[in-house]
């Protein structure tokens, strides 16, 4: 079981938002602004969308945007494109001994 | 251009050891932390290690704690994981990541991949 609870899938048409949640308690999502998101595409490495709970790093299209409130954080993707389609893990610091908590990961489908 | 070259996996015994290497290039080495994080066979990522870019804060998660050791060498941009006492649960894709800030006391996100080393574990 996994530190950082996501949902196992959502699936949204193309132009469609969806919002993948990330759920943690106060010991890491809801006390620290240190969520990041990453999108995993099959057979290759993670690439990170998002840090600091709502930052993209450059290069992450704006349709991209994250948030948090209280012990979830969420990934919001905008105007979904075919190319989206991938696994999505967010991961948080964590004041445990386990300095980094991921969530199970969440598998997006455009439809 | 950044890179990151893992290398040193394969299948091991259980009980034995390994040690992986990461070679990086493309950026100030010494200017960043750096993690190992792993992903099992149709699984999720987990957080194995993550070292400061002086060395001077390390850790760990607990499933590996007191078995691997992580460790750079910044003369030479490269990040280690010696794994020790290797049971079955290793078994995984090891990717080594950099990290955006030099420190582990916050942030913890990881802006550049390698492509992964694989590790088996099995008799």
């Amino acid at each position: 079981q996994s530190a950082l609870t996501q949902p196992a899938s959502v699936s949204g048409s193309p132009g469609q938002s969806i919002t993948i949640s990330c759920t943690g308690t106060s010991s890491d999502v809801g006390g620290y602004n240190y969520v990041s998101w990453y999108q995993q595409h099959p057979g290759k490495a993670p690439k990170l969308m998002i840090y600091e709970v709502s930052n993209r790093p450059s290069g992450v299209p704006d349709r991209f945007s994250g948030s948090k409130s209280g012990n979830t954080a969420s990934l919001t993707i905008s105007g979904l494109q075919a190319e989206d389609e991938a696994d999505y893990y967010c991961s948080s610091y964590t004041s445990s001994s386990t300095l980094v908590v991921f969530g199970g990961g969440t598998k997006l489908t455009v439809l | 251009e950044v890179q990151l070259v893992e290398s040193g996996g394969g299948l091991v015994q259980p009980g034995r050891s390994l040690r992986l290497s990461c070679a990086a290039s493309g950026f100030t080495f010494d200017d960043y932390a750096m993690h190992w994080v792993r992903q099992a066979p149709g699984k999720g990522l987990e957080w194995v290690s993550g070292i400061s870019w002086n060395s001077g804060s390390i850790g760990y998660a607990d499933s590996v704690k007191g078995r691997f050791t992580i460790s750079r060498d910044n003369a030479k941009n490269s990040l280690y994981l010696q794994m020790n006492s290797l049971r079955a649960e290793d078994t995984a894709l090891y990717y080594c990541a950099k990290d955006i800030s030099a420190g582990l006391g916050g942030g913890m996100s990881f802006d550049y991949w390698g492509q992964g080393t694989l590790v088996t574990v099995s008799s």
